[in-house]
């Protein structure tokens, strides 16, 4: 069953606290991104990667950190250095960069 | 720096009324994509235009691209309930990353 992960699909974070959130693809692609999407808006690119071991900040890269150390995952942290984390976190991925982008189901990250 | 507009943000339509979304572009784009996302749900690919003028038909939606390809259109014959969700543009100006529209939220009313 070929498809793109995300888990968990709830995160509660606590203040100060750094949370990853998991994106795993075994659809063969090269590229990964996350993007977050708050109640009503679009999406904003956080982070991007188009190959293994390379990634590249988006428009709201701050208070965030990635890895891809491997083809299928590309984890995300949000630190504490980022103050309104509470929004719905998407990972997506496409063969090559910019072609046409399969989207995970998602994880709500809520802070208490 | 890329703009991108797209309009109108939110429509609410009667089951069976048609609706269409408009995404403008500030500049010449590559391509353009088009995404629904469902109440609650992720975005899903719907269709990809490449060329000037192009026009693509899925079942009630037809997507069109402009000549200039600078904008393109989505249009929903027949509106169903199970067209409720939010429609994303996506631009590729061949840069260096895919642009996401703010999305039209479609509300149909049965």
């Amino acid at each position: 069953d070929g498809g793109i992960t995300q888990s968990p699909k709830y995160l509660f974070r606590k203040e100060g606290q750094n949370v990853t959130l998991s994106c795993e693809q075994n659809l063969n692609h090269d590229a990964m991104y996350w993007y977050r999407q708050d109640p009503g808006q679009g999406l904003r690119l956080i982070y991007y990667s188009q190959i293994v071991n390379d990634f590249q900040k988006g428009d709201i890269a701050e208070g965030y950190s990635v890895s891809r150390e491997k083809k299928e995952s590309f984890p995300l942290t949000v630190t504490s250095a980022q103050k309104n984390p509470t929004a719905f976190y998407l990972c997506a991925s496409s063969s090559t960069y910019q072609e046409t982008q399969y989207f995970g189901p998602g994880t709500r990250l809520l802070v208490l | 720096g890329q703009q991108v507009m797209q309009i109108p943000q939110y429509q609410h339509v009667q089951e069976g009324e048609d609706f269409t979304t408009y995404c403008n572009s500030s500049t010449t784009l590559s391509n353009i994509q088009w995404y629904k996302q469902r109440p609650g749900g992720h975005p899903v690919f719907l269709i990809q235009l490449v060329k000037s003028g192009e026009v693509k038909k899925q079942k009630r939606l037809t997507f069109q691209f402009g000549e200039a390809k600078k904008n393109s259109s989505l249009h929903i014959t027949a509106t169903q309930t199970t067209d409720v969700g939010t429609y994303f543009c996506a631009l590729d100006t061949g840069g260096f990353k895919t642009i996401f529209g703010a999305g039209t939220r479609l509300f149909v009313k049965a």
